[in-house]
């Protein structure tokens, strides 16, 4: 079964720090990638996805993240983080094994930035 | 539009009984997943529906768990004879179509949060 691993599950920055959130997958097939993010009371949303071409996805709010397929990664990035920030970070994927329809989740990373 | 709603948000029933969770996709989306969060733990797929096809219900955790989507839209979740272990938010989220890889983006609902006393 597909599985996704984040491996912070807490992080604490300073505004202007930067930002990497790690994220790997089991999967070997042909995946499709997410980020996902959730601000306090708000409804989750889509950060960014890869699906095919250049590797360098890039977001909204200045986010990226880079797919890595020899290394099952996705790992997302932000140069300076914003007090805005603040909010709990999915990684997600989906694959040819279940169809391409339901995404599978990480346990999701908190990020606490501090102005 | 509109985005993605559901009700009630917040649902709290004693074990045992029976709760219905309701979402609203967004007009014109074909695909509509449920999924559940439990405390601590990532988000888990528990069935899919896409247009008059038959959903995918590889997800439910038990026969306790069902849900149909009525004319292709408002979706109703049903839990039977309720347990603890069932508390969690659950999601709903729709997207425009889903066929093949390059499926649309899943936009999803502010959640149900069930608490089983």
């Amino acid at each position: 079964a597909q599985s996704v691993s984040q491996h912070n599950h807490h992080v604490i920055l300073s505004e202007a720090a930067s930002l990497e959130l790690g994220c790997n997958y089991s999967y070997g097939g042909t995946v499709n990638l997410f980020w996902y993010v959730q601000y306090p009371g708000q409804h989750l949303q889509l950060l960014l996805k890869y699906f095919s071409g250049d590797p360098l996805v890039k977001g909204i709010k200045g986010f990226e993240a880079e797919f890595i397929k020899s290394k099952f990664s996705f790992n997302l990035r932000k140069p300076s983080v914003q007090w805005s920030d603040t909010a709990e970070y999915f990684c997600a994927v989906n694959g040819e094994n279940t169809g391409f329809q339901k995404l599978v989740f990480g346990t999701g990373t908190r990020l606490l930035v501090s102005p | 539009g509109a985005g993605v709603s559901q009700s009630p948000s917040n649902k709290v029933t004693e074990k045992g009984k029976d709760v219905e969770l309701r979402c609203d996709p967004i007009s014109g989306h074909t695909a509509l997943y449920w999924y559940r969060q439990s405390l601590g733990q990532g988000l888990e797929f528990l069935i899919y529906f896409q247009g008059n096809s038959a959903p995918d219900k590889s997800g439910l955790p038990s026969d306790r768990f069902s849900a149909e989507r009525t004319g292709g839209s408002v979706s109703t979740l049903t839990i039977q004879r309720t347990q603890q272990e069932d508390s969690a938010v659950y999601l709903c989220a729709s997207s425009l179509a889903s066929s093949g890889r390059f499926t649309d983006t899943q936009y999803f609902g502010p959640g149900t949060r069930l608490t089983v006393l």
